[in-house]
């Protein structure tokens, strides 16, 4: 399958501080990438859809202004989690995808970002 | 109701066992259905893909959607320990459209 890779794998930052988090598709050109959030124990909850060159969509409940997110290419999205606050401590994946010409989009998964923030 | 429902279980079975997972969800307008794989703090690998209602199998995985009852199905046969994760079912509308994830169900196969 195709090669997402997401960095930093996990990243500790003190309270107000700000972080960010890529997603690169390595060998393919992904339209579009999706940011997920994960709680333990709980699903993948969407919080954006960015598009190469345009502004994000974000889900209701989702601070725009707090998770920045850029995509600036066809293979790099970035999130940035401005002003961290220990509630935001989670655990972070995007998902890039790619359509393979008989109707099917294939979503690939970055390895995903544990964020603490203390 | 949720869009996607999923037993987070745990389910555990011993080695050799036929394993079932299953989801439910509400959305008629969901066409594509996937199941991924989550090892502890990794990102989902996707295991199987079905496009509307049949059934499809690959190895020891067979993949079952049922829109007519908005249900669909994950087998693993002759499980293994190294089956031992978390399955999410996940679907979406047409293309472009973002996945939406069951919550997830923990499976432990123990040898």
């Amino acid at each position: 399958g195709a090669v997402v890779s997401q960095h930093p794998s996990w990243v500790i930052c003190k309270s107000g501080t700000s972080v960010k988090i890529e997603c690169r598709s390595l060998d393919f050109q992904a339209t579009t990438m999706f940011w997920y959030r994960q709680f333990p124990k709980q699903s993948l909850m969407l919080m954006a859809t960015s598009n190469e060159g345009s502004k994000a969509t974000y889900e209701q409940g989702v601070e725009k202004d707090k998770f920045l997110i850029n995509h600036a290419s066809l293979t790099l999205s970035t999130l940035t989690v401005t002003s961290a606050h220990p509630e935001d401590s989670s655990f972070y994946i995007c998902s890039a995808s790619r359509e393979r010409g008989t109707g099917v989009t294939e979503a690939f998964f970055g390895q995903g970002t544990r964020l603490t923030v203390v | 109701q949720k869009e996607v429902e999923q037993d987070p279980g745990p389910l555990s079975v011993p080695e050799g066992a036929i394993v079932s997972l299953n989801c439910t969800y509400s959305n008629s307008a969901f066409q594509y259905f996937m199941w991924y794989r989550q090892y502890s703090r990794k990102g989902p690998e996707l295991l199987m893909y079905t496009y509307s209602s049949g059934n499809k199998e690959d190895g020891r995985f067979t993949a079952q959607v049922d829109k007519s009852s908005k249900y669909i199905s994950l087998f693993i046969r002759d499980s293994q320990p190294s089956d031992s994760a978390t399955y999410l079912c996940a679907m979406r509308g047409q293309a472009g459209t973002a996945l939406i994830f069951g919550k997830g169900t923990t499976l432990s196969v123990s040898s």
